[in-house]
């Protein structure tokens, strides 16, 4: 059945840090892929989303890149801050149910 | 716009007893959706509804039923509540389509003793 995998957390990071988290995706059809990101006590918000194979998705410094041929869709930040802390979560969303698949999620903190 | 809307935002049940929770959306969406998400499980689907006066079964709808009567308001039943059901639950809505953006609610923190 469709899944998606991503990086067990916590990724823990200095601030200033490069970030990446992997995530790769089984999925039939051609899904749309989004990251949605977490805060403490909060709900979900969408953070990116690529709807197409190549489609770059990028929003507040975090980029992801739709990778067709890999199944993956890696999140990226060039310079990580403290109030970057929370649980990302990467989830496609397949065209033939529309719904939305989530892996366990990944925590990242920040420290200064 | 106030979005997606819960309520309500937190409760404490005993064991046995029922509950509805209510979800709200004014952004005129077809598809709505109840989460449960748990540690360490990422978020898990029970029910969810592709239109007014339709719902479906999602990945764990044991122990929950659901009610879309008006295409605004979507409601999560826990007719016997058991400790396996503390949790907290996220509605969420979209558009049709496999591109559009699923928007979520703050959540409803449910604890069953």
């Amino acid at each position: 059945g469709d899944s998606v995998t991503q990086m067990e957390g916590p990724v823990t990071l200095s601030e200033e840090a490069f970030l990446t988290i992997n995530c790769t995706y089984t999925a039939t059809g051609y899904p749309s892929l989004f990251w949605y990101v977490q805060y403490p006590g909060e709900g979900l918000q969408l953070l990116l989303k690529a709807t197409k194979a190549d489609d770059k998705g990028s929003n507040k410094g975090f980029e992801a890149t739709y990778r067709k041929e890999t199944t993956s869709f890696h999140l990226e930040k060039g310079s990580v801050q403290v109030s970057d802390s929370a649980v990302y979560f990467c989830a496609p969303r397949t065209d033939n149910t529309d719904k939305l698949i989530f892996g366990t999620g990944t925590r990242l903190q920040v420290f200064p | 716009n106030a979005g997606v809307t819960q309520t309500p935002k937190f409760r404490v049940l005993k064991t046995g007893q029922s509950m509805t929770l209510l979800c709200a959306q004014d952004m005129n969406h077809e598809y709505m959706y109840w989460y449960r998400q748990d540690p360490g499980m990422g978020l898990r689907l029970i029910h969810y509804s592709v239109g007014e006066g339709t719902t479906a079964k999602g990945e764990v709808p044991d122990g929950y039923n659901v009610s879309r009567l008006k295409k605004q308001n979507f409601l999560l039943g826990l007719e016997s509540a058991a400790p396996s059901q503390t949790s907290v639950y996220f509605c969420a809505s979209s558009r049709q389509g496999s591109s559009e953006t699923q928007y979520f609610g703050p959540g409803t923190r449910l604890l069953v003793l």
